[in-house]
């Protein structure tokens, strides 16, 4: 298994272009999440998933658009880009066999995608 | 809102000193978790605690959840080079679903 898998690793763009942040899984799991980190700061949650066709906003959404269409995979998409969304970008998947009460689950983490908004 | 925090922010020991991350949340937590990021790279599922006063260890890494389960910690015993990252506990969103919040993150270096 390759577990969660993000590209790219690196990128570039200007101000006002837009991007996609493609993330696949492939544990089967059904709840899938996209992180924020700032250099030297904790993790900002932006959209999660609790699986094909459902989405929900995090901590910080403005900006940023997602989608389900499948349980492997939650592209980001940023659109109008600004110097703000400089960011490490890290999408997470987690199994869960119900909801609230079952308790949280370990977060899988891919490795990461490094925007610099210039 | 709900917050977790983590003290210290950061840390410089001598390899082989011991070493303590505390958390710290404004709310009630049902479980927490703990990861690790190594330089670089990617947060990594460390354990999940979940009952009040519980204690877990592993190998040199002994973890606490407090009684009032609104606080936990972390404690390395005789630091390696091999320790060298930022460690988060993360506690369940107020929101619930599989969310967690995580906190602010203890960044530990290692002098040889």
């Amino acid at each position: 298994n390759a577990g969660v898998t993000q590209t790219p690793k690196f990128r570039i763009l200007k101000i006002g272009q837009s991007m996609t942040l493609q993330c696949t899984q492939d544990m089967n799991h059904n709840y899938m999440y996209w992180y924020r980190q700032d250099p030297g700061m904790g993790l900002k949650l932006i959209y999660y998933s609790v699986g094909a066709g459902i989405t929900d906003k995090g901590e910080v959404p403005n900006g940023y658009n997602v989608s389900r269409s499948t349980t492997e995979d939650f592209p980001l998409r940023l659109e109008l880009a600004a110097p703000s969304q400089t960011s490490v970008y890290f999408c997470a998947s987690s199994y869960s066999r119900g909801g609230w009460g079952v308790g949280n689950q370990p977060q899988h983490f891919g490795d990461g995608t490094r925007l610099s908004i210039l | 809102g709900q917050q977790v925090m983590q003290i210290p922010q950061y840390q410089h020991v001598q390899e082989g000193e011991d070493f303590t991350t505390y958390c710290n949340s404004s709310t009630t937590l049902s479980n927490i978790q703990w990861y690790k990021q190594r330089p670089g790279g990617h947060p990594v599922f460390l354990i999940q605690l979940v009952k009040s006063g519980e204690v877990k260890k592993q190998k040199r890494l002994t973890f606490q959840f407090g009684e009032a389960k609104k606080n936990s910690s972390l404690h390395i015993t005789a630091t390696q080079t091999t320790d060298v990252g930022t460690y988060f506990c993360a506690g369940p969103y107020s929101g619930g679903y599989q969310k967690v919040t995580f906190g602010t993150g203890t960044k530990l270096q290692v002098i040889p």
